[in-house]
This record gives C-alpha cells, sequence and structure tokens, in this order.
C-alpha cells in the first residue's frame, strides 16, 4: 500500500511571500502526482498534474516539482485566495489512487 | 460548461443502505473515466471507487463488498450504491471525473459533494 506524506501540516505565510509545500510517497510514482487546493466549504481544484503542468487556468505563480518519491509545490507571491488545503494524490498505481493528508496554507 | 451535481446525502443508521447520484453535464458518463471521493468532516480525502469507459469497476478496500458504482448513459448519472453503512462512512461524498487521457490520471471535474451521515 502506498502511503503519501506532506509537510508542513499547517503554513503561514505573509502575502506576497513564496511558500514551498512538501510531498512525499512510499513508493515511486515517476511523475504522476497531481496536486489540489480546497478552499474553504469547496470541493477541490486540480492546480497541477503530472508533477509539473499547470492545470488550465491556474496562475503562473503555482509550480510543481519533483519525481519519484519527493515532489514540491511552490507558491510565488502569495495572495488572500491562495489561503486552504493542498493535498498532493498519487495516480501512479492504477486502480488505486492515493491522497495525501493536506497542507492547511494562511496568511499570516 | 461542465458540470457535476451530487444529491441523495442524508442522515442513515447503522446497517442501512443509500444511494448517491451524480448528474453530469457538458459530458457523457459513459466517455469518461469516473470516481467517487469522500471527505470525513475535518479531515482529508479518500479515494473511494472509480468506474472506466469499458464498465470496469475497483473500490477502496474500506469499502469493498458494501458499495457499487453504476453509471446510467441515458440519464447521463453515474450512481453509489451504498450497504451496510457504517459510522465511519460519514463524509461530504464527491463525484469527479479522472482525466485519464490528458493527464493520465488526476481529477479534473468535481462536483460539490452530497453529505451522508450515518448515525443512530
Amino acid at each position: 500500500e502506498i502511503v503519501m506524506t506532506q509537510s508542513p501540516a499547517t503554513l503561514s505565510v505573509s502575502p506576497g511571500e513564496s511558500a514551498t509545500l512538501s510531498c512525499r510517497a512510499s513508493q515511486g510514482v515517476n511523475t504522476n502526482l497531481a496536486w489540489y487546493l480546497q478552499k474553504p466549504g469547496q470541493a477541490p481544484r486540480l492546480l497541477i498534474y503530472y508533477a509539473s503542468t499547470r492545470a488550465t487556468g491556474v496562475p503562473a505563480r503555482f509550480s510543481g516539482g519533483g519525481s519519484g518519491t519527493d515532489f514540491t509545490l511552490t507558491i510565488s507571491g502569495l495572495q488572500s485566495e491562495d489561503v486552504g488545503v493542498y493535498f498532493c494524490q498519487q495516480y501512479n498505481y492504477w486502480p488505486t489512487f492515493t491522497f495525501g493528508p493536506g497542507t492547511k496554507v494562511d496568511i499570516k | 460548461e461542465m458540470q457535476l451535481v451530487e444529491s441523495g446525502g442524508g442522515l442513515v443508521q447503522p446497517g442501512g443502505s443509500l444511494r448517491l447520484s451524480c448528474a453530469a453535464a457538458g459530458l457523457a458518463v459513459s466517455n469518461n473515466y469516473m470516481t467517487w471521493v469522500r471527505q470525513a468532516p475535518g479531515q482529508g480525502l479518500e479515494w473511494v471507487s472509480v468506474i472506466y469507459t469499458g464498465g470496469h469497476t475497483y473500490y477502496a478496500d474500506s469499502v469493498k463488498g458494501r458499495f457499487t458504482i453504476t453509471r446510467d448513459n441515458y440519464r447521463n448519472t453515474l450512481s453509489l450504491e451504498m450497504n451496510n453503512v457504517r459510522p465511519e462512512d460519514t463524509a461530504l461524498y464527491f463525484c469527479a471525473r479522472v482525466d485519464y487521457s490528458g493527464s493520465s490520471g488526476a481529477f479534473d471535474l468535481w462536483g460539490q459533494g452530497t453529505l451522508v451521515t450515518v448515525s443512530s
């Protein structure tokens, strides 16, 4: 069973500063890794797929990287609308999809 | 515009049954891999089930043998039949599309969710 972990659990960032979120897989997932943002009271929204490809309409301040077991999501210049919980997800081991526990990002 | 709208959630007693539906607009459920994901109150996301375009179905171990995913191509809806429910099934249930062609597996379209509460 593949396990996804994320760090930190909570991140407080001042507006305009950068934030880096980490995601680790217990087994290699190549680049079959997605990032989602769930704003309060909303459904998750796909931000990044294939570890580094932005989904349609996602601002360029969001960037993803990594492969294998270690991944990062960087938000360059945090804006107020970026607060919420960020989840990573592996989709390398079909038909099982595994999410990480999430990183909560708020404004300092 | 593509849209998914879930319905059918509510209060159900342990051991009871419930059927969730997900109405699709702007896309055909028959031509897409469709999935259910749930989120317990204040918790993270848990993948529940997926149905392939060819009809193959797969389940998380936590629901295998109790939940059944189906689709109605005529009504363009996805369903989740939940039987022998347990308190730990209490969650907000989302349906989503699996973007198999574009991203090889990310979930690129989500509904707003329907809440299931299992309690006596």
